[in-house]
């Protein structure tokens, strides 16, 4: 089935640093989206992509769609404690049931 | 203006116990969907549902499982007869259609003892 292959598995950063993640995938999809997640909560969107190449802002994350569809990344910059959380990378498939098709996640911490 | 919420957060079910879900979406959200999440995993879909439609199941297995979501009430994913590899955090999801990214709830730990 679809996978998605997310990198890296797990950042340690300074606060202030920027931070950069990325996914890729052997499939095409028509939309990217990313995700965070904190302890015992469910994932909560970040940055919708739905045209290949396009790059979009929110506050300090910025993220761009591949322009063959198949990848994705998301950069956050000057990093505080409260990013910490896992990042998810989700597609949704081309005609699909808009099912979306998650990566394994990017465990952030953020050292003080 | 309540989000997806979901009952209970916890549940705790012996062997061959049932486990009863419960999925309220947002107002005005008529598409549903149910993910199941592992330890150190992403999430995995199961189902996508629509009022008292199945869309796409393809990814709930075939046996003990079963979800709905009826003209009246929330979204329940039933697992019937549960083992231990169904402790897992179920997560729900909901949104007004389209190809967008929706909206998930705070999820349901279930644990099988």
């Amino acid at each position: 089935g679809q996978q998605l292959n997310q990198s890296p598995q797990s950042m340690f950063i300074q606060e202030g640093e920027d931070v950069s993640m990325n996914c890729t995938s052997s499939s095409i999809f028509n939309t990217w989206l990313w995700y965070k997640q904190e302890p015992g909560e469910g994932p909560v969107l970040l940055i919708a992509l739905y045209k290949a190449g396009e790059l979009t802002s929110n506050g300090r994350l910025t993220a761009q769609f591949g322009i063959t569809r198949k990848d994705s990344f998301l950069n956050i910059s000057a990093s505080i404690p409260s990013d910490v959380g896992i990042y998810f990378c989700a597609g949704q498939l081309r005609g699909g049931s808009e099912k979306l098709v998650f990566g394994k996640g990017t465990k952030l911490t953020v050292n003080p | 203006n309540a989000g997806v919420m979901q009952n209970p957060r916890h549940l705790v079910r012996r062997r061959g116990q049932e486990a009863r879900l419960r999925c309220s979406p947002m107002k005005g959200h008529s598409h549903v969907y149910w993910y199941r999440q592992l330890p150190e995993e992403g999430l995995k879909f199961m189902v996508y549902l629509q009022k008292e439609n199945i869309i796409d199941e393809s990814g709930m297995p075939k046996e003990r499982f079963s979800a709905e979501f009826p003209k009246e009430g929330p979204s329940i994913l039933r697992i019937q007869q549960v083992v231990r590899g169904d402790s897992a955090a179920y997560f729900c999801a909901s949104s007004p259609g389209g190809p967008y990214g929706y909206t998930f709830g705070s999820g349901t730990r279930l644990t099988v003892v």
